[in-house]
Formats: C-alpha cells, sequence, structure tokens
C-alpha cells in the first residue's frame, strides 16, 4: 500500500527538541522530493519544508529557519524533521507529504499526505 | 513572500448547488496552483493541481481555472461528501503559501 506514517510527536517544553520522522511505503522514496506541512489548532495549512530526492537541496519558511532541519535516509525509506529550540507556535499537526513534481521546479503539488503527528510545546 | 487570499472564507450551500471559490495571489504565479479538500481530522487531499488538471479519483464535478493571479475552484453539484475546507496552493515561489482556507458548509 502507497502509504506515509508520521511518528516522534509529543508533548515538549518551549525551548525544547523533537524529531519527527515519516515512514514511506509503496512507492520509490528515493524518486521523490518530499515535505512536511503543519497546521495549528483550529488554522490553515502551512509549508514547513522541502528536500530534494538525493537530499541536495533543502527549503524552509522563514519562520523555522535555522532551527528545523529537514533530512531522508533513502535507504531506510523514511523522512525526518529536526526541530529545535521549539516555541509556543510550533504547536501543529504536522504533515508528510510527497512531492510530485509535473514539468518544472515550480509545476509540482503534495499527491500523497500522512496522516500527521500533533506536537505540542507547552510548559 | 506571495500572499494567496481565499474568498469566501465561509460558504453555505445546499446539496445540488453550484459553487465557486476564489483564490487571488498577491503577484502572478502562472498556473502553478494547486487545490486540497480537507476534513476534519483528516489530511488534506489533493484534488486539483496546474490550475485545471483534476487529480486521479476525484470526481469531475470539481473544476478549477485560471490564470497569473486570479483563479477559481468550482463544485458543479454539491454532494454530501464535498462539505469540507479547501485551501489553494502557490507553488511558483518559496515560500510555499496556502490560502487561508474557505470552509463549507451544508445550509
Amino acid at each position: 500500500e502507497v502509504q506515509l506514517v508520521e511518528s516522534g510527536g509529543g508533548l515538549v517544553q518551549p525551548g525544547g527538541s523533537l524529531r519527527l520522522s515519516c515512514a514511506a511505503s509503496g512507492f520509490t522514496f528515493s524518486s521523490f522530493w518530499m515535505g512536511w506541512v503543519r497546521q495549528a489548532p483550529g488554522k490553515g495549512l502551512e509549508w514547513v519544508a522541502n528536500i530534494k530526492e538525493d537530499g541536495s537541496e533543502r527549503y524552509y519558511v522563514d519562520s523555522v529557519k535555522g532551527r528545523f532541519t529537514i533530512s531522508r535516509d533513502n535507504a531506510d525509506r523514511s523522512l525526518s524533521l529536526q526541530m529545535n529550540s521549539l516555541r509556543a507556535d510550533d504547536t501543529a499537526v504536522y504533515y508528510c507529504a510527497r512531492v510530485h513534481i509535473l514539468t518544472t521546479i515550480s509545476d509540482w503539488n503534495f499527491d500523497l499526505w500522512g496522516r500527521g503527528t500533533l506536537v505540542t510545546v507547552s510548559s | 513572500d506571495i500572499q494567496m487570499t481565499q474568498s469566501p472564507s465561509s460558504l453555505s450551500a445546499s446539496i445540488g448547488d453550484r459553487v465557486t471559490i476564489t483564490c487571488r495571489a498577491s503577484q502572478s504565479i502562472r498556473s502553478y496552483l494547486n487545490w486540497y479538500q480537507q476534513k476534519p481530522g483528516k489530511a488534506p487531499k489533493l484534488l486539483i493541481y496546474a490550475t485545471s488538471s483534476l487529480q486521479s479519483g476525484v470526481p469531475s464535478r470539481f473544476s478549477g481555472s485560471g490564470s497569473m493571479t486570479d483563479f477559481t475552484l468550482s463544485i458543479s453539484s454539491l454532494q454530501p461528501e464535498d462539505f469540507a475546507t479547501y485551501y489553494c496552493q502557490q507553488t511558483y515561489s518559496v515560500p510555499i503559501t496556502f490560502g487561508q482556507g474557505t470552509r463549507l458548509e451544508i445550509k
């Protein structure tokens, strides 16, 4: 079955760290860019980061630059998000998503999503 | 950053109605616009990509149009399962941005 399964969410204190993981199955993981999208409680979707197939390119939203690191292990078919210096406004459900590129680097979409993992930053 | 503004923010409609949701970009994004549907407690689902292409498995009552800065998502005849929140997304440039969402409710 083609799927993404996130894990690693939980409660963490402000200033703390957490590492999210996403296990991919049912498709050739190493052939796809991947990304993370988050959704604060009751709010809309916010793109967090994308990573190229081989990990050589990474892009982040400004609010997480320098604090979050996206990485991947193609041998293990897994995507990770290392989150440091966490703040209350990082509280959200974090979704792992597959990037489907159509023609150019701008012509893509998130065509497969995991169910998400909840991160709560609170003292 | 490119701002994506959806209208309306919420919409009440009846089964069988035709509805249209608008998404406006703060600058031209050519045709790099996607639409997602999200139901409560669930992950988003891709509906329309590249402005007007229907994702596999999505009913043909969904359609998309537009270009440059103005885009629309239309549902030709609302079904019970269509009541959800809809988001547009631009992929023209980083940071990738979503609209704030349009909540479609049953009248």
